[in-house]
């Protein structure tokens, strides 16, 4: 099955500066990379995610990349404020039809401190 | 988007004995999926519901502990049936919903519970 690995498991900036967040999965059929911000006491929330058809997408301060060859992909945070404060989840799914973008493989997570 | 409401939000159990877990979604969707959240951890599928027929097991998950009821395409329960401490985790339901080419998966608020 999937393996996704995630690293760092902390990140501590300053705000204002960026932040980057990198994972590896094991399974070449993945196609579907989303990205969640899990606040504490909280559901997670989708922020950005990238399909295996695109290398890289941008959604304001929040980028992601994808490099199937190295099968892996990365979240750049830019402009950091206090409320980007969070645990971020890398996932991976693979599989045709919409369906298989539930299965997901996550990553360990990734504590995010944003100093103000 | 998807709206996804779970039951009890959150419970204090004693060991050996049952809770179930409800899932209700304000719309139909074809499958939803069951995730275990340990303190600290990240998010481990348990299971995927399917409508008509029976759940899907994933790795180290068997239906004998965790039961998984589908009677329509809104609703879904999750039954963790002789509950020890190491059972103490959050609880999540989640959904994928297509719209147009994006696709998301969407997650309830979690069922945090604690077996003492």
């Amino acid at each position: 099955g999937e393996n996704v690995e995630q690293h760092p498991s902390t990140l501590s900036v300053q705000e204002g500066d960026s932040a980057v967040i990198k994972c590896t999965y094991s399974d070449s059929a993945s196609n579907y990379f989303p990205w969640y911000k899990q606040e504490l006491g909280k559901r997670p929330q989708l922020i950005i995610d990238i399909r295996s058809n695109v290398g890289e997408k941008k959604d304001q301060r929040i980028a992601v990349t994808l490099n199937k060859t190295a099968k892996h992909f990365s979240l750049h945070i830019t402009e950091t404020q206090p409320e980007d404060s969070a645990v971020y989840f890398c996932a991976a799914s693979g599989g045709a039809g919409g369906t298989s973008y539930g299965k997901l493989t996550f990553g360990q997570g990734t504590i995010l401190t944003v100093h103000p | 988007s998807a709206v996804i409401s779970q039951k009890p939000s959150r419970d204090i159990c004693q060991r050996g004995t049952s809770l179930t877990i409800q899932c209700q979604v304000d719309s139909q969707v074809t499958m939803m999926f069951w995730y275990r959240q340990q303190p600290g951890q990240s998010l481990t599928l348990i299971a995927t519901a399917n409508q008509g027929s029976e759940a899907t097991y994933e790795s180290g998950f068997v239906i004998d502990k965790f039961p998984i009821s589908r009677p329509n395409l809104t609703f879904s329960t999750l039954t963790v049936s002789n509950m020890s401490p190491e059972d103490s985790s959050i609880y999540l339901c989640s959904v994928v919903v297509q719209g147009g080419s994006d696709t998301e998966a969407f997650f309830g608020q979690g069922t945090r519970l604690t077996v003492v």
